[in-house]
């Protein structure tokens, strides 16, 4: 199993652009979830899905996108790009959104904004 | 999720046991302890889990309080791929993790 994959790893943007992060996972996890972490901060949940055709928002939504068509992939689509937008994004699945199920984390997308 | 306050940083030797402190004292009854560790320059992953009694696995212990209000993971034997931010992480029953800043492990040869 390749786990949870991201493309790209490194990114840079122009301010208004839009551009969309890749997440794919191969163990037929029913949730998948997007966080974003800031320099010395810890991760924050920007969106979330329980199934295919299910998605919600988290802590900080704005400014993203998500939809999720088939279980192994879960895009994050930013809609025009802030420099606020800088972070680190990663995706994350687990075999369930319910109970203290084991998440599984992609290497992340460095994301610049400028 | 309850609130979590961990340590900004501690210090280790390798090959000497680890505890890492997390209070937790607005835990709700049906909520879980996790934790989870990020290496540099990678996404987290997961460590631990438990509810009530201490856990074992092949990564570590968690033991927990009796009142739930605290718990420690407990690394028996340092080493140097051990060095992270560990975090602590009360909730989980409804499958949104909150990470706040962890505990910085810095572990020396």
């Amino acid at each position: 199993n390749a786990g949870v994959t991201q493309t790209p790893k490194f990114q840079v943007l122009k301010t208004g652009q839009s551009m969309t992060l890749q997440c794919a996972q191969d163990m037929n996890h029913e949730y998948m979830s997007w966080y974003r972490q800031d320099p010395g901060m810890g991760l924050r949940l920007i969106h979330y899905s329980v199934g295919a055709g299910i998605t919600d928002q988290g802590e900080v939504p704005n400014g993203y996108n998500v939809s999720r068509s088939t279980t192994e992939d879960f895009p994050l689509r930013l809609l025009s790009a802030a420099p606020s937008q800088t972070s680190v994004y990663f995706c994350a699945s687990s075999f369930s959104g319910q109970g203290p199920n084991e998440q599984f984390f992609g290497p992340g997308t460095r994301l610049t904004v400028l | 999720d309850a609130k979590t306050t961990q340590p900004n940083s501690m210090e280790s030797n390798e090959e000497e046991p680890v505890h890492l402190p997390c209070n937790h004292s607005t835990i709700s009854g049906t909520d879980y302890i996790h934790w989870y560790r990020q290496l540099p320059s990678q996404g987290p992953e997961y460590v631990i889990h438990g509810l009530t009694s201490n856990v074992n696995n092949r990564m570590a212990s968690l033991a927990i309080a009796e009142d739930r209000k605290s718990s420690t993971l407990i690394l028996h034997r340092a080493t140097l791929r051990d060095a992270a931010v560990y975090y602590c992480i009360g909730g989980g029953s409804n499958y949104k993790l909150t990470f706040g800043k962890g505990t910085l492990l810095t572990v020396n040869p």
